[in-house]
This record gives C-alpha cells, sequence and structure tokens, in this order.
C-alpha cells in the first residue's frame, strides 16, 4: 500500500534549527508537497520537489532523494510563529495525493 | 491512521453539465469536512467548510449557488459543481476533522481532477 511517514510532534527552540523528515512508499512518483497548517486554518503551501536535491526559500528549505524516498523540511531561525503542524504530501502515479498525518511543531522560548 | 477518500479521482464533463464528488471518512466520523481547491502553483484555496446536518460555510468569493456543499452524515460530504465552465477545471481536495480528534487536526482525501471540456 502507500504510505508517508513523519514524526507525529517535534519541539523545538526560538531561534534555532529544526528538521521534519518525511519518509514515502507510493505506487510512483510525481513531487513532494510541503505545507504549513495553523490550527483552525487551511494549509499554506511552502514547498513543491521533483527533482533530487535542496530547495530554498528563505529560513525554509526543502530536500528530496528519490532513490530513498525521502524528503525533509529544514526550518531556520524558529520563530513562534512557526508553531503550526506540517503536512508533507506525494503525487502518485495517478497524480492523487498521498497524505502524511503531520508533524506538530511546537516552539518553545 | 484516519484515511478520508473520493471518488471519482478524476472526472472530465462538458461545459454546462453538473458534476458531484464524494468524499468519505472510512475509519472515524467527521463533524466538519473542508472543501479545498488547488491552484496551479500548489496553493490551496479553502472555498467552503461544512458541518454535519447543518448548512455549509463559504469563503468569501466562493459561489454557494455553483458550489452545492451536502454534509448528509458524519461520513460523507458531497461537492456538486453546477452548471460547470472550463474555469472550473481544477483539482479539488476534501479534508475531514475527526470527531473526536485533536482540536485543528485534519485528514485530507487525494484529490479529484476536473477537467471541463
Amino acid at each position: 500500500g502507500q504510505n508517508i511517514d513523519q514524526p507525529t510532534e517535534m519541539t523545538a527552540t526560538e531561534g534555532a534549527i529544526v528538521q521534519i523528515n518525511c519518509t514515502y512508499q507510493t505506487s510512483g512518483f510525481n513531487g513532494l508537497f510541503w505545507y504549513q497548517q495553523h490550527a483552525g486554518e487551511a494549509p499554506t503551501f511552502l514547498s513543491y520537489n521533483v527533482l533530487d536535491g535542496l530547495e530554498e526559500k528563505g529560513r525554509f528549505s526543502s530536500f528530496l532523494s528519490r532513490s530513498k524516498g525521502y524528503s525533509y523540511l529544514l526550518l531556520k531561525e524558529l520563530q513562534m510563529k512557526d508553531s503550526a503542524s506540517y503536512l508533507c504530501a506525494v503525487k502518485d502515479s495517478n497524480y492523487q495525493l498521498i497524505w502524511g498525518a503531520g508533524t506538530k511543531l511546537i516552539i518553545k522560548p | 491512521g484516519a484515511v478520508v477518500s473520493q471518488h471519482p479521482s478524476r472526472v472530465i464533463c462538458k461545459s454546462g453539465t453538473s458534476v458531484k464528488i464524494e468524499c468519505r471518512s472510512l475509519d472515524f466520523q467527521a463533524t466538519t469536512m473542508f472543501w479545498y481547491r488547488q491552484f496551479p502553483k500548489q496553493s490551496l484555496m479553502l472555498m467552503a467548510t461544512s458541518n454535519e446536518g447543518s448548512k455549509a460555510t463559504y469563503e468569501q468569493g466562493v459561489e454557494k449557488d455553483k458550489f452545492l456543499i451536502n454534509h448528509a452524515s458524519l461520513t460523507l460530504s458531497t461537492l456538486t459543481v453546477t452548471s460547470a465552465h472550463p474555469e472550473d477545471s481544477s483539482f479539488y481536495i476534501c479534508s475531514a476533522r475527526e470527531l473526536s480528534g485533536e482540536v485543528g487536526k485534519q485528514y485530507f482525501g487525494p484529490g479529484t481532477r476536473l477537467t471541463v471540456t
């Protein structure tokens, strides 16, 4: 079956760096997404990776290794407002989205 | 884990016809279901929020008479695109929030690709 794994919860300190991992097993691959979701709000798009490597966008970076079925989201210079859930999703060979359960990131002062 | 399904996964319809998309929570009860539209640059736009047994709440700019939402049970919500036009072609995603789950925790469906010709 298709599966996406990411940690349920992580805690980090304001100003620090945190890496949220995502591993996937899907039938085919047509891109991997990261979304940020604050409680009660719609998800906000963060990144889209379809080729191997690192994509940097400000304080956020996303890495993909298709051969390993692995991605991570790297958040630098953490701010309190980064406390949210981070969702990893993969589009499979049928362009269906397979969603991870999300990682709840808690930022402490 | 909680699973949300959507049917159909893709549909092609002619301009002027109506299309119904189903969203089901397979192993949990959902008091609230959300309908999103994914745009080409991958952003998700919330269209409406539906609560079981009551009328849906639509986001500003979303025509409620065009996008009919019915949340008839705790496991099923439907989105009907009425009088579809080519500009309605998009990827529609639903999500469901568990009855007794963590506040704000949503589970997302695989999406439905709608193409209007």
